[in-house]
């Protein structure tokens, strides 16, 4: 069965702080890999994609990476911001038969001064 | 350029009630998605529609939910009757096609009492 986990459930780090969120995936066969930053309320947008070739993929002070043999993803957050407070979520699809998403739970981020 | 539109954002029935959501996609975007989110989780797709046809509804808990997608623009999504358990957010996204993107509404969450 497709599955993505993500880890921590959720996260508390102080304005300025980096932090790493994960994402491990089971999803087969592999076409990408999203990041998607949902505020509370809103829809999720995308902040990165990757590829199976991309190991690493940056977007202002957010950087993401891809380990396809171990199925493993990071986000990592530089220097938070209050506004980086949302909930991040892995999204890997699969290739062919629609492309199809498999959504993980999402990492709960609160950034706080 | 406008994102994905839906109608209303909120939405607070009794059970038993129908309810009834709309979804405007981005113009000239063919693939239309519903999805479903609780509290704390990830999106689960719930309908996608390629133009005005439904090409994946397993998903769709065909007993009370229905959805439609005339002239492959708009959407809406029904339950009819809704039961306390139908309480989440019901989110619209849409993409270019299967391969691209998908972009998400801001979502409307129902609340069954």
């Amino acid at each position: 069965k497709n599955q993505v986990e993500q880890s921590p459930q959720s996260l508390i780090i102080l304005e300025g702080k980096n932090c790493t969120l994960q994402c491990n995936y089971t999803v087969s066969p592999f076409s990408n890999l999203r990041w998607y930053k949902q505020d509370t309320g809103r829809g999720p947008v995308s902040l990165t994609i990757m590829t199976f070739s991309e190991n690493t993929k940056s977007n202002g002070r957010y950087t993401a990476t891809l380990d396809a043999d171990t199925k493993q993803s990071s986000l990592h957050i530089t220097a938070s911001q209050l506004s980086d407070s949302a909930s991040y979520i892995c999204v890997v699809t699969t290739r062919g038969g629609g492309n199809k998403l498999t959504f993980g739970t999402g990492t709960q981020l609160k950034v706080e001064l | 350029e406008a994102g994905v539109v839906q109608s209303p954002r909120y939405k607070i029935i009794e059970k038993k009630q129908p309810v009834a959501f709309w979804c405007n996609p981005i113009s000239g975007h063919n693939t239309l998605y519903w999805y479903l989110q609780n509290l704390g989780q990830g999106p689960e797709l719930l309908i996608r529609y390629e133009n005005e046809e439904a090409v994946d509804d397993s998903q769709l808990p065909k007993d009370r939910f229905s959805a439609e997608r005339l002239k492959g623009v708009d959407s809406t999504l029904k339950i009819q009757p809704a039961e306390l358990g139908d309480s989440a957010v019901y989110l619209c996204a849409s993409s270019l096609e299967p391969i691209n993107e998908q972009f998400f509404g801001p979502g409307t969450r129902l609340t069954v009492l």
